[in-house]
C-alpha cells in the first residue's frame, strides 16, 4: 500500500521561502507524476504543480514565478519551494500521486503551513 | 484557466436519498473529469476517473457520466458515511488543472 507523508515547518515568516517534502513509502517514486495541491482553511482545492521521477514538471501559472519542485529517487521523496510567501499561501499543503491522466489515487494526510511574523 | 463550476454548492438529503451533483467546465474537456470525497480533516478521496470509471475500492453506489462540459456524480442511495463534500477536477490541460468550488451533502 502506498503511502505519502509530508514534512516540513508548520510556521513561515512572510517573504521567506515555504519548504516541504513528500517521502513515499510502499511503493516506487519512479514512472509517476507527483503532485502539490493545497486548500486554504474553509475553502476549495488548488493544483500547485507537478513533477515526474525523470524531473519533467508542469506548474500552475499564477504560483510558477515563485515555485519549485524537485525529486530525490533515491530517497524516495519530492519537495516544493514556493518563496516570498505572503499570507494568501496559509493552507493545508497536500502531496498526491497522479495515478494517470491527471487524477489522484494516493495523498499525503496534509500539512497545515502558516504564514505569520 | 477552464473553470468548473458545481451545482448545487450544498444539499441537504436523507439516508437512502439518491443524490445528483452537477459539474460544468468552462469548456469542452472531453471525458477528462474526475470526482473525489472529502471529510472534514481528511485528504481527498478519488471516487470516479474519466468522466465514468469507477476507482478501485470505490461502492457501486457511486457513478459518474458527461462528457463535454456537463457531468454528474450520482450517489444511488445515501449512506451515512457518504456525508462529505465532493470536487469534480479537470484534468484536460497539464498546464493547470482546477477542481470545482465544491458541494457539501449534508443530512437533513
Amino acid at each position: 500500500q502506498v503511502q505519502l507523508q509530508e514534512s516540513g515547518p508548520g510556521l513561515v515568516k512572510p517573504s521567506e521561502t515555504l519548504s516541504l517534502t513528500c517521502t513515499v513509502s510502499g511503493g516506487s517514486i519512479r514512472s509517476y507524476y507527483w503532485s502539490w495541491i493545497r486548500q486554504p482553511a474553509g475553502k476549495g482545492l488548488e493544483w500547485i504543480g507537478r513533477m515526474h521521477s525523470t524531473g519533467s514538471t508542469n506548474y500552475n501559472p499564477s504560483l510558477k514565478s515563485r515555485l519549485t519542485l524537485s525529486v530525490d529517487t533515491s530517497k524516495n521523496h519530492f519537495s516544493l519551494k514556493l518563496s516570498s510567501v505572503t499570507a494568501a499561501d496559509t493552507a493545508v499543503y497536500y502531496c498526491a500521486r497522479d495515478q494517470g491522466s491527471g487524477n489522484f489515487d494516493y495523498w499525503g494526510q496534509g500539512t497545515l503551513v502558516t504564514v505569520s511574523s | 484557466d477552464i473553470q468548473m463550476t458545481q451545482s448545487p454548492s450544498s444539499l441537504s438529503a436523507s439516508v437512502g436519498d439518491r443524490v445528483t451533483i452537477t459539474c460544468r467546465a468552462s469548456q469542452s474537456i472531453s471525458t477528462y473529469l474526475n470526482w473525489y470525497q472529502q471529510k472534514p480533516g481528511k485528504a481527498p478521496r478519488l471516487l470516479i476517473y474519466a468522466a465514468s470509471s469507477l476507482q478501485s475500492g470505490v461502492p457501486s453506489r457511486f457513478s459518474g457520466s458527461g462528457s463535454g462540459t456537463d457531468f454528474t456524480l450520482t450517489i444511488s442511495s445515501l449512506l451515512p458515511e457518504d456525508f462529505a463534500t465532493y470536487y469534480c477536477q479537470q484534468s484536460y490541460s497539464p498546464l493547470t488543472w482546477t477542481f470545482g468550488q465544491g458541494t457539501k451533502v449534508e443530512i437533513k
